[in-house]
Parts: C-alpha cells; structure tokens; sequence
C-alpha cells in the first residue's frame, strides 16, 4: 500500500540553523511530491512540489527538496530558518488525479 | 491571490446532530476534495468531486457523509448524524482543470468538535 513516512515528529533548531526534514515513500512508481506547511490556525499552504524534471527544486520561503529516487526520498531543506517557519510540516504524494496521501507532519520548533 | 475560504471556521455540535460545512473553492477550479484531520493523526482524503459527481471517495466516506455543489461558487461536506469520532479538523481544497491539476490548494479547515 501506498504510504509517506516523516520519521521525526518534532525538530528544534536554532534560528539561522538549516533546517531538514525527512520524508520517505512507499508507492508503485514516482509520484507526485509535495510539501505543505501549516502555521497555528492556518491552512494547508503549499511550498512545493515535484512532478519530473530537475531533481532539486525550489519553493516559496526560502525552502528546497531534492527528490532522490534511489532512496525514495523528497527530504525538506532550508539554509537559515527564521523564527516565522516554526510551523507542522507535512509531506504528501499522489499519483495523476488520485488523492493525496499525507504523512503524519513534523513539528518545527525555532530557539533563539 | 485568490484562496479557498471554508465557514465556520469552528463548529460545535451534539452527537446525533446534521452538520454542513461549507466551502468556497478558488473560482476557476473545478476538482474539489475534502479531508480530515483527527487530532494528532494524518491528513485523511474523503472524497473529490468532479463534475457534479463524486471521482473518488475514501472508506470513511460512508452514508453519513454527502457533498454538493449547491450553486456555482459552493462546495459543501454535510454529516448527517454525527459521532464522536468525527471530531476532527476538515479541509477543503480545490485545484485547476488543466496546466496544474494534480496540484491541490487547501483553506484554512473547519473544526469539527461533536460533545
């Protein structure tokens, strides 16, 4: 059966640290890749996503994913968090019109 | 930039109770889904819909749960008797016909609190 796995439930880092959150991936074939946000009282807000192409890609924020087929990972990086990206993080796939299926997030705590 | 709006942003109700939450999807999409989230637990598809038809439903997308596009802007997840485990925080996303389909936007949720 088709399933995402985020192995860490909750990562603190310090403000300026890089940041990155793990994301593996049960599934048939290469599925569609995506990370969402979601800040206290807020929506499911999209960062980014993979479909083909380039293997490292870009999203809003300031956030990065690399999809890496061999280890069938999509791991969630940034440079330098700032105290704001302290938030749940979810990793999700599909395949082409199917639903998404989300992992079980990743709470991000920001020190200062 | 255009978002997708859900009301009431929290809903309380008692067990037994019909319960319709409502959503307005980003104007020009047309592929709506609502999922749920139990508290502590994942995102959990229920059903999309697609042309005034259901594409694709979850098991737990059962005969208490009902969707509807009752007009050209709404897109609405009614209970029909509620239970406990029903509980949860319920998102409503949409996404495009063409260009970005398989890309999803969500609002903000409607908590769900059945006593």
């Amino acid at each position: 059966a088709q399933s995402v796995t985020q192995p860490d439930i909750h990562i603190t880092v310090s403000e300026g640290a890089s940041l990155e959150l793990r994301c593996n991936y049960s599934y048939g074939a290469t599925p569609y890749l995506f990370w969402y946000v979601q800040s206290p009282g807020q929506g499911l807000q999209l960062l980014l996503k993979y479909f083909s192409g380039d293997t490292l890609v870009q999203g809003i924020k300031g956030f990065e994913a690399e999809f890496k087929r061999s280890q069938s990972s999509f791991n969630l990086r940034k440079p330098s968090v700032h105290w704001s990206d302290a938030a749940e993080y979810f990793c999700a796939v599909k395949q082409a019109g199917t639903a998404l299926i989300f992992g079980k997030g990743t709470t991000l705590s920001v020190s200062s | 930039e255009p978002e997708v709006t859900q009301t009431p942003s929290h809903q309380v109700t008692q067990m037994g109770q019909e319960v319709i939450l409502r959503c307005v999807p980003i104007s020009n999409h047309l592929y709506f889904y609502w999922y749920r989230q139990i508290l502590g637990q994942k995102v959990e598809f229920l059903v999309s819909f697609y042309n005034n038809e259901i594409s694709e439903k979850s098991e737990i997308f059962d005969d208490q749960f009902s969707v509807e596009r009752p007009d050209g802007s709404n897109f609405t997840l009614k209970i029909r008797s509620t239970k406990l485990e029903d509980s949860a925080m319920y998102f409503c996303a949409s996404s495009p016909t063409s260009g970005d389909s398989d890309t999803q936007y969500f609002g903000p949720g409607t908590r769900l609190t059945v006593l």
